[in-house]
């Protein structure tokens, strides 16, 4: 089946360590995104990929790093640097670089920095 | 600016109809999209409008006015399962901004 993974489901870390989140797809989308949801608010960009080997920040992008070695994979670290890191962390993928017609996300992290 | 903005929640019952408005500043924008979200959960697509004018896809229909700023999300014949977080998106080239979303509880 054709879709997004992002592992692990829950993740729990201890303040000052970085942490990577995966996300793979197997739907041979150009575009990826990387998207961070606080309780009761939206979705905010942190870093979106158009290309392999290429990426842009987003709107809250400080504190977070991220690599598109593989058109297929598009891991978000999150350093000590990131002052609320606590947060469901979404990663979605749409078929070309406009961005539609539509994202598909994955299941999303929910990380907890104690 | 860019923002979004959406009534924070709205109740209904069951088998009623519900319409979800959305308003933004015009620039920018090249589609509308709207998301369902239950909790926990991650968005799946409901619909997208490029031009004016409604969408209909089964239960829901999607509206848009670009020179207004507004859109709406219509929800009929509405059931238990219906009940989730409704988000409006903006599309500026390869990005989507989204709306806080619209938590919608349906009771029996």
């Amino acid at each position: 089946d054709g879709g997004i993974t992002q592992s692990p489901k829950y993740l729990f870390r201890k303040e000052g360590q970085n942490v990577t989140l995966s996300c793979e797809q197997n739907l041979n989308h150009d575009a990826m995104y990387w998207y961070r949801q606080d309780p009761g608010q939206g979705l905010r960009l942190i870093y979106y990929s158009q290309i392999v080997n290429d990426f842009q920040k987003g709107d809250i992008a400080e504190g977070y790093s991220v690599s598109r070695e593989k058109k297929e994979s598009f891991p978000l670290t999150v350093t000590s640097a990131q002052k609320n890191p606590t947060a469901f962390y979404l990663c979605a993928s749409s078929i070309d670089r406009g961005g539609g017609p539509e994202q598909f996300f994955g299941p999303g992290t929910r990380l907890t920095v104690l | 600016g860019q923002n979004i903005d959406q009534p924070t929640e709205m109740t209904a019952t069951e088998g009623a109809i519900v319409q979800i408005n959305c308003t933004y500043q015009t620039s920018g924008f090249n589609g509308l999209f709207w998301y369902q979200q239950h909790a926990g959960e991650a968005p799946t697509f409901l619909s997208y409008n490029v031009l004016d004018g409604l969408e209909e896809k089964g239960r829901f229909s999607s509206f848009l006015s670009r020179s207004k700023g507004y859109s709406y999300l219509l929800l009929k014949e509405l059931q238990m399962k219906d009940s989730a977080s409704y988000l409006c998106a903006g599309r500026r080239g390869g990005k989507l901004q989204f709306g806080a979303g619209t938590q919608v509880v349906v009771t029996p």
